[in-house]
């Protein structure tokens, strides 16, 4: 099966760590996004990645690091300056540069922080 | 900022009923995509309609673009329980080089009664 997968799907973590969420996919696809989602709200930009060992802040990257050492993976840590990490954490991946291509959406990874 | 903003918040009819749902943005457009969340799930693309396109059509998917009034519309014509979901427009602004990024609007809640 072809797609993206996402781990863990529920994440709890105590004030003052970081974290990591998981983000791979098989789909051979060259841009990689990661998006938040809070309750009733649409989603917004974190990071995103069009190539291997290159990234690009999205509209809400404080607080956020991301790597993309391989084209599969491309893996969000949350760190301790995110002042209110909790939310609904979706990734998504896209073929190609053109704009009229679809992004494809994992099923999210859940994060409190206790 | 939130490029689309989606009218109405929350929708609820009866089976069998057309849903309408409308999107409209701020800034010029490259296209426009419609996409559906599950509740706690990712998101799964409906239809893209590009800048230069008034209409069009997958199945019971009907989506306009009024480019002058900065507007769309997503239609679903004799809806079923199984439509019950979150619809979000996502726009891909003009000139974007930012991994083609989507922005968001904030969602319409459809709940289709049986």
């Amino acid at each position: 099966d072809g797609g993206i997968t996402q781990s863990p799907k529920y994440l709890f973590r105590k004030e003052g760590q970081n974290v990591t969420l998981s983000c791979e996919q098989n789909l051979n696809h060259d841009a990689m996004y990661w998006y938040r989602q809070d309750p009733g709200q649409g989603l917004r930009l974190i990071y995103y990645s069009q190539i291997v060992n290159d990234f690009q802040k999205g509209d809400i990257a404080e607080g956020y690091s991301v790597s993309r050492e391989k084209k599969e993976s491309f893996p969000l840590t949350v760190t301790s300056a995110q002042k209110n990490p909790t939310a609904f954490y979706l990734c998504a991946s896209k073929k190609g540069r053109s704009s009229y291509n679809e992004q494809f959406f994992g099923p999210g990874t859940r994060l409190t922080v206790l | 900022s939130q490029q689309g903003e989606e009218d109405p918040q929350a929708l609820s009819i009866q089976e069998g009923e057309n849903a309408t749902m409308n999107c409209s943005y701020k800034t010029s457009i490259n296209n426009l995509q419609w996409y559906r969340q599950n509740s706690g799930r990712g998101l799964v693309h409906l239809i893209l309609i590009r800048s230069n396109e008034r209409e069009k059509h997958s199945g019971r998917l009907r989506v306009t673009l009024d480019t002058s009034k900065k507007s769309s519309s997503l239609l679903i014509t004799a809806s079923r329980a199984a439509d019950t979901a979150s619809y979000f427009c996502a726009t891909v602004l003009v000139g974007s080089n930012a991994g083609n990024m989507l922005t968001f609007g904030g969602g319409t809640r459809l709940m289709v009664k049986p």
